[in-house]
């Protein structure tokens, strides 16, 4: 069964301090893995999809990082803004276009 | 560009009424169409998609069913209520082949 594990479940950083989310998946044949940030009350917004294993993605101050089992989103000197909950996916097996998704990281960025 | 809409954004329901959650699309054509829910606690939960009109699978036996009557229209529905049916509720979409899901704003529903 299709499984994606996220940790740690919350995070709490001081704002400037650098930190790694991460995300370990059990599916065989990966056809990408996807991030997504959410804030509260609204749907997830994509940030990044990632095909390879040492394939790396930047965004601002976000950087994610795959491997053959796992997927690390990395924040450099994150800021209050930041603060939110970081979802990544992977599709099910079987060709089918759905995405099953892990419960997420919430990160509070303090000021 | 591409927009989904999704409404009404809070709901709050008696056990045992009807419900009905629309989801359109806009900009695009044959989407691919989901419907998730996120409860407390728990990761999102994919409960119905769609790849074309009339076209509905079912990934989890509920109180809950899914149409397709438009090429960019979904709909969530329930002729009855329960208590565990609260929760967020997210319509997303995608192009065939392509994962990169896009999420409407979710709809919070409450049933009392």
């Amino acid at each position: 069964e299709d499984q994606v594990t996220q940790s740690p479940e919350a995070l709490r950083l001081q704002e400037g301090e650098s930190s790694s989310l991460n995300c370990s998946y059990t599916v065989s044949g990966l056809r990408g893995l996807f991030w997504y940030r959410q804030d509260p009350g609204k749907g997830p917004e994509f940030l990044f999809t990632l095909y390879s294993a040492g394939e790396e993605k930047e965004k601002e101050r976000l950087k994610a990082t795959l491997t053959k089992k796992e997927s690390f989103l990395h924040i450099t000197a994150p800021k209050p803004e930041d603060s939110a909950t970081y979802l990544c996916a992977v599709p099910f097996q079987g060709g089918s276009e759905k995405l099953v998704f892990g419960k997420g990281t919430k990160l509070t960025v303090n000021p | 560009s591409q927009t989904i809409h999704q409404w009404p954004a809070t709901l709050v329901q008696p056990v045992g009424s009807p419900l009905s959650l629309e989801c359109t699309v806009e900009g695009t054509s044959n989407p691919n169409l989901y419907w998730y829910r996120q409860a407390a606690g728990r990761g999102l939960q994919l409960l119905f998609y769609s790849v074309g009109i009339g076209q509905i699978s079912s990934e989890v036996p509920q109180n809950l069913s899914a149409s397709r009557p438009q090429d960019r229209q979904f709909i969530l529905s329930s002729k009855k209520l329960l208590l565990s049916d609260s929760g967020f509720y997210l319509c997303a979409w995608s192009k065939g082949g392509d994962y990169g899901y896009t999420f409407g704003s979710g709809t919070r529903l409450t049933v009392v």
